[in-house]
């Protein structure tokens, strides 16, 4: 049974507008969220991340927003710009074992057009 | 900083053929991770490694085999290739269980 799962494998939007991703998670351990981001023939990188303590994180034009009670998250870019097509994976892990040790959801590829 | 290489970049085996996927990092973590990247779907963890001389299976670890004998060095053995172990390889490391991961450019391997 998949643990974490973002449903949308495709979202497209205009550049200047908001992307909105989503991510539900199953396991009721998971207490650290984060997202990466994937270009082509590269591995992901960090984007940026959320505890468990918290329902929001901010980091310039990205935001995470955390529902513990429905077990979802999301990132939300704005403005969205070109650059910013890749394909983001949330990821989760529980924290008392090891963050290191990752769940990943399939991605989703956003494309952002000019 | 060099962050995580990989080597090789690509690499085709026949089945039954093995080999060692290497990665090294340079930033003194303690954590390192091997995933696999299957098309259309996420990343799966393989092996982890929590330090030199600790390792422990992640979700998909059978046909590959890791040991950690430095903190640099991480490499990925595959023992005996099938077609079901063609997929991106991916190398990840981090300082501490907290910190977030720092991957690889992966490495690409078909098994025909």
């Amino acid at each position: 049974d998949q643990q974490v799962k973002q449903n949308s494998p495709s979202l497209s939007v205009q550049e200047g507008r908001i992307s909105i991703l989503n991510c539900d998670y199953t396991n009721s351990m998971f207490d650290y969220f984060l997202w990466y981001k994937k270009y082509p023939a590269e591995g992901p990188t960090f984007l940026i991340s959320i505890s468990s303590i918290k329902d929001k994180n901010e980091d310039g034009r990205f935001t995470v927003f955390l529902n513990k009670s429905a077990k979802h998250l999301s990132l939300h870019i704005v403005p969205s710009q070109p650059g910013d097509s890749a394909v983001y994976f949330c990821a989760a892990s529980a924290y008392m074992t090891n963050a290191g040790k990752s769940t990943f959801g399939d991605g989703t590829t956003l494309t952002v057009k000019p | 900083n060099a962050g995580v290489t990989q080597t090789p970049k690509f690499q085709v085996l026949k089945t039954g053929q093995s080999m060692t996927l290497q990665c090294a990092q340079d930033m003194n973590h303690e954590y390192m991770s091997w995933y696999r990247q299957d098309p259309g779907m996420g990343l799966r963890l393989i092996h982890y490694s929590v330090g030199a001389g600790i390792t422990d299976q992640g979700e998909v670890p059978n046909g590959y085999n890791v040991s950690r004998s430095t903190t640099e060095d991480f490499p990925l053995r595959l023992l005996s290739a099938a077609p079901s172990q063609t997929s991106v390889y991916f190398c990840a490391s981090s300082y501490s269980r907290s910190d977030t991961q720092y991957f690889g450019p992966g490495t690409r391997l078909t098994v025909l």
